[in-house]
């Protein structure tokens, strides 16, 4: 069984460009989350796919989007990129929602905005 | 919205020595309380959970947790620590929908030999 694999590992940008964050689930988990990790700051609920669609959201904005696909990989785009988007991001997979069970974390993308 | 307080953000102790990282979250509905660790140059994962059932709870490498209801808290403790429980400890809430999840600021447990 593989683990939560997550592409690119790091990743620099420029500010009002756009990106797209990918995820790999392990087999048979139906549900993804994604975190926002700012340096020195614990994780940040972005939202959480279940079944291909968005069940869950924390409080980012609607530039902030995700999508899920039936091979277990799913992905996250931020638009007009800004200079407090750098970060760490996670993704998690769990086999039920984010907040009944156990999530399994990837390494995460680190990225830059300048 | 809820919140989740982890009052100490650095604790060091000394190898052998018991130790309790304190997280209190902030809710007036019912919720499943999480401890995830991260240790250096990996990924995090689950420690223990608190879904329903007897409040106090066990998970790996010894840790436990009590759920305490009525101060809305969830300490993490373990009666001896070892070098390798040196990490980055989060405490986590959710609502029992399961659709939001909250993170604390994190511990940094050094464990000094």
């Amino acid at each position: 069984e593989t683990g939560v694999t997550q592409s690119p590992t790091h990743l620099i940008k420029t500010r009002g460009q756009q990106v797209t964050l990918r995820c790999s689930s392990q087999s048979g988990h139906n549900t993804v989350s994604w975190y926002q990790q700012a340096l020195g700051q614990g994780p940040q609920f972005i939202f959480q796919y279940y079944r291909e669609e968005e069940n869950g959201r924390g409080n980012f904005p609607p530039r902030f989007s995700g999508l899920q696909f039936p091979n277990y990989s799913s992905e996250l785009n931020v638009n007009a990129l800004e200079l407090d988007d750098s970060a760490l991001y996670l993704c998690a997979s769990s086999t039920g929602l984010a907040g009944e069970g156990e999530q399994y974390f990837g390494p995460g993308t680190r990225l830059t905005v300048t | 919205a809820q919140s989740v307080t982890q009052l100490d953000s650095q604790v060091p102790v000394f190898e052998e020595a018991p130790v309790e990282l304190r997280c209190n979250y902030s809710s007036s509905v019912s919720v499943y309380l999480f401890w995830y660790v991260q240790y250096p140059n990996q990924g995090l994962q689950l420690l223990l959970k608190y879904l329903s059932g007897s409040t106090l709870v066990k998970g790996i490498n010894g840790f436990e947790a009590e759920f305490n209801k009525s101060q809305t808290s969830f300490h993490l403790r373990k009666p001896s620590v070892h070098i390798s429980d040196t990490a980055e400890y989060f405490c986590a809430v959710s609502d029992r929908g399961g659709n939001q999840f909250y993170f604390g600021t994190g511990t940094s447990l050094t464990v000094i030999p």
